[in-house]
């Protein structure tokens, strides 16, 4: 059963802490896509990758916030350092970029 | 700049009448307009696209519909049944830029 697998699910953090989350796409799926989601901003793409490489990351912070897949089979999104506004929970979706995306659970993150 | 919005935030239902859906996009490079269900503590799900030379398309339950000329989509669930109840997003996707776009989302309510 294909998925798009998250982890961590849930990670609670202090403020000024370094967060990774990571992502394992469906295995082929050249398009990679990191989401945002808070009540207040709905699904904000931050950044996306195909074939690995970065198409558009402007939807990110980039002082704080980087975003790589350093093979097919991963991909990380970091903050460092995290602040509290970073609560929310952030979602990967991978798929063949025409059409749909397939998603991940989320990790939801809570900056204290 | 160019956007997919949702008419409504919130459409409350009686179970077994049809539901409908709305949404406005205005990227008229658009080739794939993508309905997603998200049910509380999940990722979006798939549930149907449509692609930008179609008019309609049916599925299980549920037809999408297009029209190009005033930019709006629209998703229609037949006999709507309580496991419908979740947030209902329209997601825009131009094979020009692989980007994924999602609108605020509406909110179903089926009442028993």
């Amino acid at each position: 059963d294909a998925r798009v697998t998250q982890t961590p699910r849930d990670k609670v953090t202090e403020m000024g802490q370094e967060v990774t989350m990571r992502c394992q796409p469906i295995l082929g799926h050249n398009t990679v896509f990191w989401y945002r989601q808070t009540m207040m901003q709905g699904l904000e793409l931050l950044a996306y990758f195909r074939n690995r490489a970065p198409l558009d990351d402007s939807g990110m912070p980039k002082d704080r916030f980087s975003a790589e897949m350093p093979d097919a089979t991963l991909a990380t999104l970091k903050i460092q350092p995290s602040e509290p506004r970073d609560s929310a929970v952030y979602f990967c979706a991978s798929g063949f970029g025409t059409g749909e995306a397939f998603f991940g659970q989320g990790t939801r993150l809570t900056v204290v | 700049g160019e956007s997919v919005g949702l008419h409504l935030p919130t459409l409350s239902v009686q179970e077994g009448d049809n539901s409908i859906i709305n949404c406005a996009y205005s990227n008229s490079a658009s080739d794939y307009f993508i309905w997603y269900k998200q049910e509380s503590g999940k990722g979006p799900q798939f549930i149907i696209d449509i692609r930008s030379n179609m008019d309609k398309r049916q599925g299980q339950r549920v037809t999408v519909l297009l029209n190009k000329t005033v930019k709006h989509l629209s998703l229609q669930i037949a006999a709507t049944q309580p496991g419908d109840s979740a947030v209902y997003f329209c997601a825009e996707n131009s094979k020009n830029d692989y980007k994924l776009s999602f609108g605020a989302g509406t909110t179903v309510t089926v009442r028993a």
